[in-house]
């Protein structure tokens, strides 16, 4: 079975500074890895997706993630924060031939003036 | 194209009542999942339907069924509602069944509180 773990609820930074999102995953087959905003009152929007293409993918509004089978994780980035971006951030992980996601916990990003 | 919709955005019932949530999937998609937030639990997978047929079902009581009808068109129905029923009820749709390489757009939900 496959399973996502989000480090910490809540994430703040500076309007400026880098953003950095953990998220480890545990799978018993090569695992298809996602990571999805919530704004408040919102449903969920793709950011970025990973699926073996390639390790390192770029998502929309400046995000990346880089896929590390070695340390099993899928860490989310942004050089440099925007007030925008203050949101709930999920990874996901979706194995097998369905459309059954297993999302991590959530982290609440917060960006300060 | 129009996104993922989710009627009604806002639902209040009493305990014992039963509720039917519907999701319109984006035009020429065919699969529909259907997930529930709240805050101690998270986002969970309820089921999935393609083409007319359940294919996957989540850890979820039998009081929780859902249906897909031939325009794609899904709806869940939660029967003799509980207070722990109250969450955020989220609607994925996407081309095929296929996995990965079909991305799961997601609607806005349908907040569901049961007093």
């Amino acid at each position: 079975a496959q399973s996502v773990t989000q480090l910490g609820s809540h994430v703040s930074v500076s309007e400026g500074a880098l953003v950095l999102l953990r998220c480890n995953y545990s799978s018993s087959v090569p695992p298809y890895l996602f990571w999805y905003v919530q704004y408040p009152n919102q449903g969920l929007q793709l950011l970025l997706k990973y699926t073996s293409a390639a390790t390192l993918v770029k998502g929309i509004n400046g995000f990346e993630a880089e896929f590390k089978k070695s340390e099993t994780s899928f860490h989310l980035t942004k050089p440099s924060a925007h007030m925008s971006d203050a949101a709930e951030y999920f990874c996901a992980v979706l194995t097998g031939a369905n459309s059954k996601l297993t999302f991590g916990k959530g982290i609440t990003l917060s960006v300060r003036p | 194209k129009a996104g993922v919709t989710q009627t009604p955005r806002y639902l209040i019932k009493t305990r014992g009542q039963q509720v039917t949530l519907s999701c319109s999937p984006i035009s020429g998609h065919r699969s529909v999942s259907w997930y529930q937030q709240t805050p101690g639990q998270g986002l969970q997978f309820l089921f999935e339907y393609f083409s007319e047929t359940q294919r996957n079902k989540g850890n979820f009581p039998g009081r929780f069924s859902g249906r897909q009808f031939s325009n794609s068109r899904s709806e869940m129905n939660v029967s003799t509602l509980e207070l722990g029923d109250s969450a955020l009820y989220l609607c994925a749709s996407s081309v095929t069944s296929g996995g990965a390489a079909d991305t799961q757009y997601f609607g806005p939900g349908t907040r569901l509180t049961v007093l």
